[in-house]
């Protein structure tokens, strides 16, 4: 089975934080990405990456960045958070088909 | 870029059919997925069907698609209440560097005992 985790089920932070959001996976998949799910909106893709020390933009990169130094962990990170960045963010993983693989999600409150 | 377009509530009574609908514009599209999210949860894969089939079946889930007009549909025969929960459709889309997937704004299903 494949496996895929987030560091937090719940984070509250404050406004102009920097916040670290991880995700693992160990199924030695060669693609990850970040989303964020705000309701009636679906599925933004943020980043994703595709090898180590790879990363390619998403829709809506604006305010993030990632890290990907290891295969099997990606990193989200807000430099500053905000306030519109409180919504709940999904990490999955892919081999080379399509099919994603997601971790249940880190809601993130910004105050 | 592809478009991925659902309804987004559906309530129907325990034991009744649900039938969930998704249009999308891409139609080089090669997989097309449902996924379903239970409250407070990450997505769970339910089904998927490759783009050269009309229909899948499995179990309670049957999948039809119609390339012609770009439309997917999930139905879940004798719907319970476990089945309550949001539903995704997402097309698969080549980006260059990795496969991607385009989700629609997912339907909430409630079933009504």
């Amino acid at each position: 089975d494949v496996k895929v985790t987030q560091s937090s089920r719940y984070l509250v932070k404050r406004t102009g934080e920097k916040v670290f959001l991880e995700c693992v996976q160990d199924m030695d998949h060669e693609n990850m990405f970040w989303y964020r799910q705000d309701p009636g909106l679906g599925l933004r893709l943020i980043y994703f990456s595709y090898d180590v020390k790879m990363k390619e933009k998403g829709d809506i990169p604006e305010g993030y960045s990632v890290s990907r130094e290891k295969k099997e962990r990606f990193s989200l990170i807000l430099e500053s958070a905000s306030t519109n960045q409180t919504s709940m963010y999904l990490c999955a993983s892919s081999t080379g088909s399509e099919t994603q693989y997601f971790g249940p999600g880190t809601r993130l409150l910004v105050l | 870029g592809e478009d991925v377009e659902q309804s987004l509530f559906l309530s129907v009574r325990e034991g009744d059919s649900s039938v969930i609908n998704c249009t999308y514009t891409d139609s080089s599209s090669t997989y097309l997925y449902w996924y379903k999210q239970e409250p407070g949860a990450g997505l769970q894969l339910l089904t998927y069907i490759f783009s050269n089939m009309d229909m899948k079946q499995d179990q309670r889930l049957t999948v039809l698609l119609n390339k012609k007009d770009k439309h997917l549909s999930l139905r879940i025969a004798d719907t319970q209440t476990g089945d309550s929960a949001i539903y995704f459709c997402a097309v698969g889309v080549p980006s260059g560097s990795a496969r991607q997937l385009t989700f629609g704004s997912g339907t909430q299903l409630t079933v009504l005992p």
